[in-house]
């Protein structure tokens, strides 16, 4: 059983700061993680996927991954209001299709 | 840009009858997905498809859970005998190919069961 986690409360950030999100998972064969951006009510939004240890950037967002620690976690650079949202996690493994999904972190920029 | 569509979004229904959630997935994506997520929970998977069949299946996803491809375009899913724990969103989801590529969501179908 694939778990994910994702522990941190809520994350309250001021317009313009960074905030960081991190994630923690348990199959050590896992091959592929995502994060997804999910708004209240709404369906989830893909942000950044990576494959391989290190950084990977695409605009504000940066995702970080280190398979020797099973951590994965985001950065949201300059955040704004707009990316107060539910962040989701998710993972897959070698051979098979489905999402484990962390629980969510929530975060609120603060205008 | 192409994207994953869901019909109804919301479905009210009575205990014990039976819902057809219909998807459209992205047009050349090869493998589809069912995900629900009850309210305040975790996105939860629950069956994977490709080339008209099943290719894996949660413990959630019992038998009075089914998936179809009827047609060239359409995927859905059937709910038997609907219970009131049954009440959740539920996501279609497409992915080109398999094992590590991105998964793209449809916008979900909100089931009330009463």
């Amino acid at each position: 059983q694939k778990e994910v986690e994702q522990n941190s409360g809520p994350l309250s950030v001021p317009e313009g700061a960074i905030a960081s999100l991190n994630c923690t998972y348990s199959d050590r064969g896992s091959q592929s993680f995502f994060w997804y951006r999910q708004y209240s009510g709404k369906s989830p939004e893909l942000i950044m996927f990576i494959y391989s240890n290190g950084d990977k950037e695409d605009g504000r967002f940066t995702a970080q991954l280190n398979k020797a620690s099973q951590y994965v976690s985001l950065l949201i650079r300059d955040s704004q209001p707009s990316d107060s949202a539910t962040y989701l996690c998710a993972v897959n493994g070698y051979g098979n299709n489905r999402l484990a999904f962390g629980k969510g972190n929530q975060v609120v920029v603060i205008p | 840009e192409p994207e994953v569509t869901q019909t109804p979004s919301h479905q009210v229904t009575q205990m014990g009858q039976e819902v057809i959630l219909r998807c459209v997935p992205i047009s050349n994506h090869l493998y589809f997905y069912w995900y629900r997520q009850i309210l305040g929970q975790k996105v939860e998977f629950l069956v994977s498809f490709y080339n008209n069949e099943i290719s894996e299946k949660s413990e959630i996803f019992d038998d009075q859970f089914s998936v179809e491809r009827p047609d060239g375009s359409n995927f859905t899913l059937k709910i038997r005998s609907t219970k009131l724990e049954d009440s959740a969103m539920y996501f279609c989801a497409s992915s080109p190919r398999t094992g590590t590529d991105t998964q793209y969501f449809g916008p979900g179908t909100r089931l009330t069961v009463l």
